[in-house]
């Protein structure tokens, strides 16, 4: 059974950095194929994708998010990291960390929410 | 980065009759295009990958069509659960992926 949960702060600052950690339980970031996406949701909005990483270590990021985001992964931990700089409060959203195999989105974790206020 | 424009933006149809929700690409994604369900207070759900294949557990009233930029989700009958939104998601690639801005089933 495959499962992930993000945790972190659910309340940051304007300018502050965020850090979010996805766990995942149930399969193996070094598998081929395997990767760990982050995609958030603002209240009452569409998704967005935000990062993804994958099992050879191969990190992409959302175009308009790049200069802020690193994605990095700790195999022996079963564990994502999502660090985002300089937040606004137009980043409140929740965050959503989700598995994708292949290039398929099969599995999400809850997502929490994140409000930036100051 | 390629730009996903579903339409309707919301469609408003009564437990029984068929839905079809649409999903344009700005450029061709071959056939890495999928479906999710989305209800209140929870995370998305796949219904349909690779355009046209149903995920594990997905009744087969859903169908997905399409290649290329054009693309459709069908519900055949709707069901009082199927009511919610619906996001199509591109992974044309694995650099950058996109969501639409998603379609709302409502109740008449």
């Amino acid at each position: 059974q495959i499962t992930l949960k993000e945790s972190g702060p659910t309340l940051v600052k304007p300018t502050q950095t965020l850090t979010l950690t996805c766990t995942f339980s149930g399969f193996s970031l070094n598998t081929a194929g395997v990767a760990v996406d982050w995609i958030r949701q603002p209240p009452g909005k569409a998704l967005e994708w935000v990062a993804h990483i994958y099992w050879n270590d191969g990190k992409y990021y959302s175009p308009s998010l790049k200069s802020r985001l690193t994605i990095t992964k700790d195999t022996a931990k079963n564990q994502v990291v999502l660090t985002m700089t300089n937040m606004d409060p137009d980043d409140t959203a929740i965050y959503f960390c989700a598995q994708s195999y292949w290039y398929v989105l099969g599995h999400w974790g809850q997502g929490m929410l994140v409000t930036v206020s100051s | 980065e390629i730009v996903l424009t579903q339409s309707p933006g919301t469609l408003s149809l009564s437990p029984g009759e068929r839905a079809t929700l649409s999903c344009r690409a700005s450029q061709s994604v071959s056939s890495k295009l999928a479906w999710f369900q989305q209800k209140p207070g929870q995370a998305p759900r796949l219904l349909i990958h690779d355009a046209t294949n149903r995920a594990t557990g997905i009744p087969d009233r859903f169908s997905g069509s399409g290649s290329g930029t054009d693309f459709t989700l069908t519900i055949s009958r709707l069901e009082p659960g199927d009511f919610a939104v619906y996001y199509c998601q591109q992974s044309a690639g694995s650099l950058s992926w996109t969501f639409g801005q998603g379609t709302k089933v409502e109740v008449k």
